[in-house]
C-alpha cells in the first residue's frame, strides 16, 4: 500500500515552453503533498506544499507564478514548470502524506528527470 | 533553518563489512528523523523511522540510533552487500510551527558495495 507515482518518468523540452508533471496517490487519498528538486550530488529541496482544495504554500525563493502547483483531488497534484530554462533541468520528486498517520509520513514517488534544452 | 550534515559523502567498500554512516542536524527540536535510500535516478525508499522519544531502531541488517540532544544519528548497516549500494539519506522532522511535517535532506552519503 501507500503508492506515489510520477508521470512523466523523464522529459525533455525546449526552452521557453512549458511542462506538467503529475503526482498520484493510487491507493489512498492524500490532502497534502510535497514537491522537491534535486541538483545532481545535491539534496532534496522542498519546492512547495500543496494542500488539496487551496493554494500551494512556497518555500522561500521558489517562484510560485514560475512553478504552478494544483491539487485539484485526492489524489492528483501537478506542478507545470512555465518558461522553462536550462537552469531549471532538474529532478523532481513528488509525496504524499498518508492521512490518519503522524505528520511525517510521506511516501515518495519515483521522481521526474527534466532537461531544458 | 535546520542544516543537515552527513559524513562521509562517499564510502567504498568491499562486501561483508559493517559500516557507519554519520548524520548531523543543527536543530534538536524533531518529530522524529527518517533513513532513505535513494537509488540512481530513481525516488526515496524508506528504511527506518525513528520518533524523538526513541534511541534507535532495527529493521534487518540495518540499525538506526538517535541523540536528539546532540543533533545526532547514526545508520549502522551490518554485513554489507552489492545490493546496499546507493545513497542513503538522512531527515529530521520539524515539529512545531512551519517545520511541522516538512523533512529537512542532507546531501546523503553515496555508497558502493564491492563483491
Amino acid at each position: 500500500g501507500a503508492v506515489v507515482s510520477q508521470h512523466p518518468s523523464w522529459v525533455i523540452c525546449k526552452s521557453g515552453t512549458s511542462v506538467k508533471i503529475e503526482c498520484r496517490s493510487l491507493d489512498f487519498q492524500a490532502t497534502t503533498m510535497f514537491w522537491y528538486r534535486q541538483f545532481p550530488k545535491q539534496s532534496l529541496m522542498l519546492m512547495a506544499t500543496s494542500n488539496e482544495g487551496s493554494k500551494a504554500t512556497y518555500e522561500q525563493g521558489v517562484e510560485k507564478d514560475k512553478f504552478l502547483i494544483n491539487h485539484a483531488s485526492l489524489t492528483l497534484s501537478t506542478l507545470t514548470v512555465t518558461s522553462a530554462h536550462p537552469e531549471d533541468s532538474s529532478f523532481y520528486i513528488c509525496s504524499a502524506k498518508l492521512p490518519g498517520t503522524s505528520a511525517n509520513t510521506q511516501y515518495f514517488g519515483p521522481g521526474t528527470r527534466l532537461t531544458v534544452l | 533553518k535546520q542544516e543537515v550534515t552527513q559524513i562521509p559523502a562517499a564510502l567504498s567498500v568491499p562486501e561483508g563489512e559493517n559500516l557507519v554512516l554519520n548524520c548531523s542536524f543543527t536543530d534538536s527540536a524533531i518529530y522524529n528523523l527518517q533513513w532513505f535510500r535513494q537509488d540512481p535516478g530513481k525516488g526515496l525508499t524508506s528504511l527506518l523511522l525513528i520518533q524523538s522519544s526513541q534511541r534507535e531502531q532495527t529493521s534487518g541488517r540495518l540499525n538506526a540510533s538517535l541523540d536528539k540532544s546532540s543533533g545526532r544519528s547514526t545508520l549502522y548497516i551490518a554485513a554489507s552487500q552489492p545490493g546496499d549500494s546507493a545513497t542513503y539519506l538522512c531527515a529530521p522532522n520539524g515539529d512545531r510551527g512551519s517545520t511541522l511535517g516538512r523533512l529537512y535532506f542532507g546531501r546523503g552519503t553515496q555508497l558502493t558495495v564491492w563483491p
